[in-house]
């Protein structure tokens, strides 16, 4: 059974980068999509990008254009997300998911397994 | 502001039937892409529902039930639970966008 393993909450400054892992446990990526989706405190749920790892191809919210980045790493069964320029509004858990097809387009992407979620704090 | 609004809170008395409702748009829903539901208790990640509108992955009860219809989708729930009590997640594509949006969020309490 695969499972999705986040790595451990961060606390960063304003200004700062973050990166973010999620690692297949138990398999593989296989050719599923891997989506970051972010919930603020006690808001609601906000989809930043995804990823094809064996493609290496990744779509963006606009909102997040230009200042995230999502990789992967085939080899390792392993994506990353990397958020810049992080101000206290990036305050969130940062969820790490898959798509439940392995439709390559986004417009087909809905998501059957999801990480523990990663506590991102941004504070001075 | 999210692109699909859903109503911030439902509630209902155990056994009762209750309706979520997801409102979109030309770019969303009502450009034919499919509605997605995700439930999320307290403190955990969101669980998939409803997929593809009206679809039950495995292991989901069919108390739980989807329906689309021009630009807004909606959950229902029948003989509600004490368990069913969570926040409730609508899901589509955006064509406008480029991407996937969520509504808002709707808080289930059972009364």
């Amino acid at each position: 059974q695969v499972q999705l393993v986040q790595s451990g909450a961060e606390v960063k400054k304003p200004g700062s980068s973050v990166k973010v892992s999620c690692k297949a446990s138990g398999g593989t990526f296989s050719s599923y999509a891997i989506s970051w989706v972010r919930q603020a405190p006690g808001q609601g749920l906000e989809w930043m990008g995804g990823i094809i790892p064996i493609f290496g191809t990744a779509n963006y919210a606009q909102k997040f254009q230009g200042r995230v980045t999502i990789t992967a790493d085939e080899s390792t069964s392993t994506a990353y997300m990397e958020l810049s320029s992080l101000r206290s509004e990036d305050t969130a858990v940062y969820y790490c998911a898959r798509a439940a097809t392995t439709v390559t387009t986004p417009d087909y992407w809905y998501f059957d397994l999801w990480g523990r979620g990663t506590l991102v704090t941004v504070s001075s | 502001q999210s692109v699909l609004t859903q109503p911030p809170s439902v509630s209902g008395a155990p056994g009762q039937r209750v309706t979520i409702s997801c409102t979109g748009s030309s770019s969303n829903i009502g450009a034919g892409y499919d509605v997605h539901w995700y439930q999320q208790l307290p403190g955990t990640a969101p669980k998939l529902l409803i997929y593809g509108n009206s679809n039950r992955p495995s292991g989901v009860p069919d108390r739980f039930s989807g329906s689309k219809s021009g630009t807004s989708a909606s959950l229902a729930i029948t003989g509600l639970q004490a368990e069913d009590e969570a926040d409730y997640y609508c899901q589509s594509y955006d064509s406008s966008l480029s991407g996937s949006v969520f509504g808002g969020g709707t808080q289930l309490t059972v009364l």
